[in-house]
């Protein structure tokens, strides 16, 4: 099964803006609701940090915040601090009660 | 509070079989769903597939069909991933992750299994 299609690395300064794309389908991102957002520091298992596409969980910091248009969803992390530089995962539900995981993208704070 | 906690790491060589737990605690075991996620070393995540602890269900990405199994045992609260004839490639650390029923999403994670296949 294909993965989703996300930039293998994505770079800011402190203070700045940066988003990450995720591409599917619409067999996937396209055609659900179902599309989540981890973050996963070295060593780690994955946080959940968007969920349902734009729901931030309760303790995630509201410099997160994801948006979707049509096959492709978006991750925007807003005044990028040292502790953002991570990987991030995109996941989203596929038809017939399967998932799937973006490529991965890091983020590197300058 | 809500916590999956994951047997040790394994070592195994190839052909053999891999049974990795997840034991979950502080919620109702049979009102959510368990994924099982995998990450080879320095790659990304991949899912592997479902249990619905209620029903006793399972469904796997098809990568996996034919070598995969998840099973759960419910007087313990553990659901078990099995995974046969390794080979090298399997080598990764496994995730076990919670799913609200019908929420799509992932939380909380296991702390992750590490998994070795070597001769």
């Amino acid at each position: 099964q294909s993965a989703l299609t996300q930039p293998a690395s994505v770079s800011g300064s402190p203070g700045q803006s940066i988003t990450i794309s995720c591409t599917g389908t619409n067999s996937d991102v396209g055609g659900y609701k179902y599309v989540s957002w981890y973050q996963q520091h070295p060593g780690e298992a994955p946080k959940l940090i968007i969920y349902e596409v734009s729901n931030r969980p309760s303790g995630v910091s509201n410099r997160f915040s994801g948006s979707k248009s049509g096959n492709t969803a978006t991750l925007t992390i807003s005044g990028l601090q040292a502790e953002d530089e991570a990987d991030y995962y995109c996941c989203s539900y596929r038809t017939s009660n399967q998932y799937v995981f973006g490529t991965g993208t890091t983020v590197t704070v300058l | 509070q809500v916590q999956l906690v994951q047997s040790g790491a394994e070592v195994k060589k190839p052909g053999a079989s891999v049974k990795v737990s997840c034991k979950a605690s502080g919620y109702s075991f049979t009102s959510y769903y368990i994924h099982w996620v995998r990450q080879a070393p320095g790659q990304g995540l991949d899912w592997m597939g479902i249990i619905n602890p209620s029903a006793g269900s399972a469904n796997y990405a098809q990568m996996f069909q034919g070598r995969l199994t998840m099973t759960m045992d419910t007087s313990t609260s553990t659901v078990y991933m099995e995974l046969n004839s390794l080979r090298s490639e399997d080598t990764a650390v496994y995730y076990c992750a919670r799913e609200s029923v019908g929420a799509g999403w992932f939380d909380p994670w296991g702390q992750g299994t590490l998994v070795t296949v070597s001769s």
